[in-house]
């Protein structure tokens, strides 16, 4: 069966601190891979997306980048975070064609920006 | 771009009844649209996919609608439970050539028992 993993679950970090979030998933290959933000009060709002590896695309300019050295593996990071980046972060997988199937979601990290 | 509204941001129901989210998108009619269960500190999970050919779709006690005319989707949760408290979220293609999912703010429902 498929599974998705996503650390850490928590972090805080301060000011103008890099960040590394990592997800990988397990039991497929070729996935659809995405990153959502969710911001308190707000709903998920999708950062960026890949349909293979170095494949990256960007929904909303920012300080955050995404790359995918593996095909089963999506970084987030940040050379420098801003507090406005404080957010659930959320990664999730779909088959190829994702608007046919549902998409998994990771358990989150939890990020506040200090 | 496409915009989606649940214009209930909570619902309060008592155990036993039915539950009923709305879910209303402002342009363009989507082939898909999904719901999602979000609890507290977690991430989404997937419920239900219905598709613009068909009316109604059903899961156990969960049911949705989907009227293209009116560019709505309804859940329903029949028999609801305390279980059954949870964010549910409304997601559809947003548009693009990966057709990626966008999401509504969602519709926190709390069942008393």
């Amino acid at each position: 069966s498929q599974t998705i993993h996503q650390w850490p679950a928590t972090l805080v970090q301060p000011v103008g601190s890099p960040l590394s979030l990592e997800c990988t998933v397990e039991g497929t290959s070729n996935p659809n891979l995405y990153w959502y933000r969710q911001a308190a009060g707000r709903g998920l709002q999708l950062l960026f997306y890949s349909v293979g590896i170095g494949q990256i695309s960007s929904e909303v300019p920012q300080n955050l980048s995404a790359s995918r050295p593996q095909d089963r593996q999506f970084i987030l990071s940040s050379k420098k975070l801003l507090l406005s980046d404080s957010g659930f972060y959320l990664c999730a997988w779909a088959p190829g064609r994702g608007m046919l199937y549902g998409y998994t979601f990771g358990s989150g990290t939890r990020l506040t920006v200090v | 771009s496409q915009k989606i509204e649940q214009n209930s941001e909570a619902l309060n129901i008592q155990e036993g009844k039915t539950a009923t989210l709305t879910c209303n998108y402002t342009n363009y009619s989507p082939a898909y649209l999904q719901w999602y269960r979000q609890d507290p500190g977690r991430g989404p999970v997937f419920l239900l996919l219905i598709r613009e050919n068909e009316k109604e779709k059903r899961k156990e006690r969960l049911k949705v609608t989907f009227d293209t005319t009116l560019k709505q989707s309804l859940f329903h949760i029949t028999a609801s439970q305390p279980a059954d408290s949870a964010t549910y979220l409304c997601a559809l293609e947003g548009g693009g050539s990966q057709g990626n999912l966008i999401f509504g703010k969602g519709t926190k429902l709390s069942v008393k028992p």
